[in-house]
């Protein structure tokens, strides 16, 4: 059964950092690009970033462009998205997601910045 | 960026009555490289992750009920469930991944009557 459990959400300052990660299990980690979305409280869906399985392909939203970063350990199975100088609108439930024809979503992680 | 349009934002249908849902794109989404056209669609059941309906136009994904369809070309797509379940309600999402960056349609919202 595949599963993409998402944690690291918490509540942060404005321009502070925080580091999500995504732990995958139930499919061949490796040979899947992975997605981060989020989608902030009561609003649509905003794709942030993905990655290649081999990491040979990084795209970032231009709203998070120099900001955050996306990685993944291969032989542990996880991803992951380091957040830097979090702005309040960066605000909102992240999804990591197994991408394709046979895409997959966790649950989530909450992020929240606040003053 | 490829904007998604989705109509209606809000769609109230009777319990084994058909729906339909639009998405339309500003760019067509056929890879003439592969023929496939990247138009994918989801449901947000209430307090829940987004679940992949249909990928790649038309491709139902593991486990969802055949009453869901995806059909249409180029720009302009359309969901459709041919029996209305009570379980059907959420919001549903178009999504193109033919380009980065990948980008969605607004939502339609299901309910029952």
């Amino acid at each position: 059964e595949v599963q993409l459990v998402e944690s690291g959400g918490g509540l942060v300052k404005p321009g502070e950092s925080l580091r999500l990660s995504c732990a995958a299990s139930g499919f061949t980690f490796s040979s899947y690009s992975m997605n981060w979305f989020r989608q902030a409280p009561g609003k649509g869906l905003e794709w942030v970033s993905s990655i290649s399985g081999s990491r040979n392909y990084i795209y970032y939203a231009d709203s998070v462009e120099g900001r955050f970063t996306i990685s993944r350990d291969n032989a542990k199975n996880l991803l992951y998205l380091q957040m830097s100088s979090l702005r309040a609108e960066d605000s909102a439930l992240y999804y990591c997601a197994r991408a394709g024809s046979s895409a997959y979503w966790g649950q989530g992680t909450l992020v929240t910045v606040s003053s | 960026d490829i904007v998604m349009t989705q109509t209606p934002l809000s769609l109230p249908v009777t319990p084994g009555e058909p729906a339909s849902i639009s998405c339309r794109s500003t760019q067509s989404l056929l890879d003439s490289d592969n023929g496939n056209t990247y138009l994918d669609w989801y449901l947000q059941k209430p307090g829940q992750s987004p679940q992949l309906l249909i990928s790649t136009l038309s491709y139902r994904a593991s486990g969802v009920p055949d009453r869901f369809s995806g059909s249409g070309s180029g720009t302009d797509f359309t969901l459709k469930i041919s029996r209305v379940e009570p379980e059907d309600v959420g919001v549903y999402f178009c999504m193109q991944r033919l380009d980065f960056p990948i980008t969605f349609g607004q939502g339609t919202r299901l309910e029952i009557k």
